[in-house]
């Protein structure tokens, strides 16, 4: 059963850049052709998209948040990381890093699933 | 971007109810949807992918149906454990988006 564990800063100064990783642990990275993704929550809001990659670091990222958003991966430690520059009060959220389930050919819906981290831009 | 509209926001509902909810999206998905539990602080749950398709470990009470634009969840008999938010989320067309929710609370 895989697992995915969030890590990083719960604290972010506005306008500097907002970093975290997700470990992947019980299933490797590379295999099985999953994508790895990054969610977030915000506060008594719902679920946002914001963007996944694979093992060899094909990207895409929701144009909403395109522009500040890079996701990377490194295979030799199973992680993935996310980073967000230029943060505002409205980055405040709880972050999720997930695993992208596929059937039929179709990838698109999140399987597993980190505990999430409740990452505040502060001013 | 495709629009999820999940209706009703909040249900109350008892032990035993049927219960079930709806999600509306802007655009044709074909059965591209998925639903997710959510519970007070915890990551949300998988529980139906391709509308209709129960994930692995997911109580039989749980079924997904529809297709084109209109979808539902329902929860043939509510256990307490099933008290918890709902969202519906559609992955036919970037970028992915999830409906606002559906709570699920005692009657």
């Amino acid at each position: 059963q895989v697992q995915l564990q969030e890590s990083g800063p719960g604290l972010v100064k506005s306008s500097q850049t907002l970093s975290l990783t997700c470990t992947v642990s019980g299933g490797s990275i590379t295999s099985g052709g999953y994508l790895w993704s990054w969610i977030r929550q915000l506060p008594g809001r719902g679920l946002e998209w914001i963007g996944y990659i694979n093992y060899s670091g094909s990207d895409y990222y929701n144009p909403s948040l395109m522009s500040r958003v890079t996701i990377s991966v490194d295979t030799s430690k199973s992680q993935f990381s996310l980073k967000v520059t230029s943060v505002t009060a409205a980055d405040t959220a709880v972050y999720y890093c997930a695993r992208v389930g596929y059937n039929l050919g179709r990838s698109g819906y999140f399987d597993s699933w980190g505990q999430g981290t409740l990452v505040t831009v502060s001013s | 971007d495709i629009q999820m509209t999940q209706s009703p926001s909040t249900l109350s509902a008892s032990v035993g109810d049927r219960v079930t909810i709806t999600c509306r999206a802007s655009l044709y998905i074909t059965t591209w949807l998925a639903w997710y539990q959510q519970k007070p602080g915890k990551a949300p749950k998988l529980l139906i992918y391709k509308a209709s398709s129960l994930e692995s470990g997911v109580p039989s009470r749980f079924s997904g149906s529809g297709s084109g634009t209109e979808f539902t969840l329902t929860i043939s008999s509510l256990q307490p454990d099933d008290f918890a938010t709902y969202y519906c989320q559609q992955y036919n067309i970037y970028p992915w988006t999830f409906g606002q929710g559906t709570k699920v609370e005692i009657k």
